[in-house]
């Protein structure tokens, strides 16, 4: 998990709430990720950035918002539009595109009261 | 479009016995492929990548993984396990005509190692 930071680890958000979930990457890598994992359903890209000022939806962005104003950060909102919000949450990054291993960080469980 | 199966839910192994956990892919061209674990509420962890070159990849903690292009797969293999090794592992394709470098994750594989 090392170079990458996710915080909260845990994050209680009631229902109509818009919650953010941070993440932070000091390893100067252009790209970053997030994912969802649910049991069983493996991971799902839910939005990935290769530059500043740019990302992508990914499979499953319904529900979901990203911002890139800085590289090392990539804040992903879950906005009360996600109709199925709890989850486990995981960011990555990578140096760039290609052959590049995406190196992740150490999760954060949502859970919807 | 790419796509990656791990066909078996969980694998069940006694420690000290040989460890398999399979992995097929789907991809046009050569693919980029990946091995991940992941422990309890933690991130995933890369094992090892195979991207060109010599099938036989060496990862970390012992592990290794044979490309097989005419059967599209891509094994994880350890010779003997251990019980720390047990934990939820992933297979991953990266197709190399994506200037994006999106991956694909297979739905992961529960591997117990009894002792």
């Amino acid at each position: 998990d090392g170079g990458i930071t996710q915080s909260p680890k845990y994050l209680f958000r009631k229902e109509g709430q818009n919650v953010t979930l941070s993440c932070e990457q000091n390893l100067n890598h252009d790209a970053m990720y997030w994912y969802r994992q649910d049991p069983g359903q493996g991971l799902r890209l839910i939005y990935y950035s290769q530059i500043v000022n740019d990302f992508q939806k990914g499979d499953i962005a319904e529900g979901y918002s990203v911002s890139r104003e800085k590289k090392e950060s990539f804040p992903l909102t879950v906005t009360s539009a996600q109709k199925n919000p709890t989850a486990f949450y995981l960011c990555a990054s990578s140096k760039s595109g290609g052959s590049d291993t995406q190196y992740f960080g150490p999760g954060t469980r949502l859970t919807v009261l | 479009a790419q796509s990656v199966a791990q066909p078996e839910d969980q694998v069940n192994v006694a420690e000290g016995n040989p460890l398999t956990v399979k992995c097929t892919y789907s991809v046009s061209g050569n693919p980029y492929l990946f091995w991940y674990v992941q422990y309890p509420n933690r991130g995933l962890q890369f094992l090892l990548k195979y991207i060109t070159g010599d099938n036989l990849v060496k990862g970390s903690y012992g592990f290794e993984a044979e490309f097989n292009k005419s059967q599209t797969s891509f094994h994880l293999k350890k010779p003997s396990a251990l019980v720390s090794d047990s934990a939820l592992y992933f297979c991953a394709v990266r197709d190399p005509t994506d200037s994006w470098g999106k991956f694909q994750f297979g739905a992961g594989t529960q591997v117990v190692v009894t002792p």
